[in-house]
């Protein structure tokens, strides 16, 4: 089946830095992507989609400006957090679909720890 | 996007057969329902998809009544390494565009030795 690659797994940062997570689908196009957050024993709470060649689409509560989304090829979408805080310190996931598999492919995740 | 809801949590002893049951009152016709796996600090993994009556493969079951608004994922014989968080989703997943999807609560089964 398809797989999506998310990278890193882990990262910990200073509060202020700003930290890029990858996205990868290998072995498919992925036009969509989709970004969620996750904090401890919640559920995925979906942050944007992530649109290749334009600009993403923000779910109502997530700021654009500080979670900077790109999805410059068919194959990889960044998320970048900018001037990380504790607060944002949390579980990010990708998603991506291949067009020709009627489901969602997930990514490991990503845990970031801000200090 | 229909709406789910699913228990909490469920615990079960190895062996059993496990049934997680989620209710999707107002799903629309061209909704699939989908389910998924998640283990701590992994993202999802996909179990199982239908559409109506009943579908089945090497890892489990879902049973969807008539009026399709529940379904029922069947996990034969558990094993601790099922302990996971089983989520069911509710939309139009095949027809790709800009579906998104969303998640509910989710539901935690504990499987006891």
């Amino acid at each position: 089946g398809a797989v999506v690659s998310q990278h890193p797994s882990r990262v910990i940062c200073k509060s202020g830095t700003s930290v890029k997570i990858e996205c990868r689908s290998l072995d498919f196009q992925a036009t969509t992507m989709f970004w969620y957050r996750q904090f401890p024993k919640q559920s995925l709470m979906l942050m944007a989609t992530s649109n290749e060649g334009s600009k993403a689409t923000y779910e109502q509560g997530v700021e654009k400006d500080k979670f900077l989304i790109n999805h410059a090829s068919l194959t990889l979408s960044t998320l970048t957090v900018t001037s990380a805080h504790p607060e944002d310190s949390s579980f990010y996931i990708c998603s991506a679909r291949d067009r020709g598999e009627e489901k969602l492919f997930f990514g490991s995740g990503t845990q970031l720890s801000v200090l | 996007l229909a709406k789910t809801t699913q228990p909490i949590s469920m615990d079960s002893y190895e062996g059993q057969e496990v049934n997680i049951t989620c209710s999707h009152n107002n799903i629309a016709t061209n909704d699939y329902i989908t389910w998924y796996q998640q283990f701590p600090s992994q993202g999802p993994r996909f179990i199982i998809q239908g559409y109506k009556t009943k579908v089945t493969n090497e890892v489990a079951s879902l049973f969807i009544p008539a009026d399709r608004k529940s379904s029922t994922l069947s996990l034969p014989r558990v094993s601790l390494s099922d302990t996971a968080v089983y989520y069911c989703l509710v939309g139009d997943i095949p027809a790709g565009g800009y579906q998104k999807v969303t998640f509910g609560t989710g539901t935690k089964l504990q499987v006891i030795p």
